[in-house]
């Protein structure tokens, strides 16, 4: 079945670190261009960071410099290891994949909840 | 930045009702849109890429068009399963949603 698992998501304090991973199946990531997106509590979607099939790495503004996402060929998953959480990172975070740089996202991992909370 | 600005923000419809939304980029995307519905709880699921290609499986009563700046997801007769919240998203410079539209019960 071809899908996308993520798990890792937490609560965290902020200033904090939390690990995000997802795991692909009946597809390769190293194929494809690998995403992630999070949905704040009640708001819209936002890309936060995009991995591409040769290996460059991507970042919105709101997370540069703090987030860093990465793939393992070997064991097939996505990652996204964020640290100095802040709060307004608390979001559900998808995984999604593009087939190419000029593609939608056509599919999606369940997605994992994240809460940065004193 | 390319920013994409959807309208209505939310829109009363009843079943059977045509409905359309209408998303616009800061920019011209030339025909990189995609529009994805998303339900409570679930994730988004991609509807149209390409501005106006349907993906399959993907009932023909949705429809999109447009290019360059202004595009419009057109739904041609509103279905119970169909109330939820639209999202565009522009890819030809990284990716960008707009802020969503919910189509609600009237």
């Amino acid at each position: 079945e071809v899908q996308l698992v993520e798990s890792g998501g937490g609560l965290v304090q902020p200033g904090g670190s939390l690990r995000l991973s997802c795991v692909a199946s009946g597809f390769t990531v190293i194929s494809n261009y690998m995403n992630w997106v999070r949905q704040a509590p009640g708001k819209g979607l936002e890309w936060v960071s995009g991995i591409y099939s040769g290996g460059n790495t991507y970042y919105a503004d709101s997370v540069k410099g703090r987030f860093t996402i990465s793939r393992d060929n070997s064991k097939n998953t996505l990652s996204l290891q964020m640290n100095s959480l802040r709060v307004e990172d608390t979001a559900v975070y998808y995984c999604a994949r593009a087939q190419s740089a000029l593609d939608a996202f056509d599919m999606w991992g369940q997605g994992t909840m994240v809460t940065v909370s004193s | 930045d390319i920013q994409m600005t959807q309208s209505p923000a939310t829109l009363s419809a009843s079943v059977g009702d045509r409905v359309t939304i209408t998303c616009r980029a800061s920019q011209s995307i030339s025909s990189w849109l995609a529009w994805y519905q998303q339900k409570p709880g679930k994730a988004p699921k991609l509807l149209i890429y390409k501005a106006s290609n349907l993906k399959s499986g993907v009932p023909s009563r949705f429809s999109g068009s447009g290019s360059g700046t202004e595009f419009i997801l057109t739904i041609s007769s509103l279905q119970p399963d169909d109330f939820a919240t639209y999202y565009c998203q522009q890819y030809n410079s990284y990716w960008t949603f707009g802020q969503g539209t919910k189509v609600e019960i009237k």
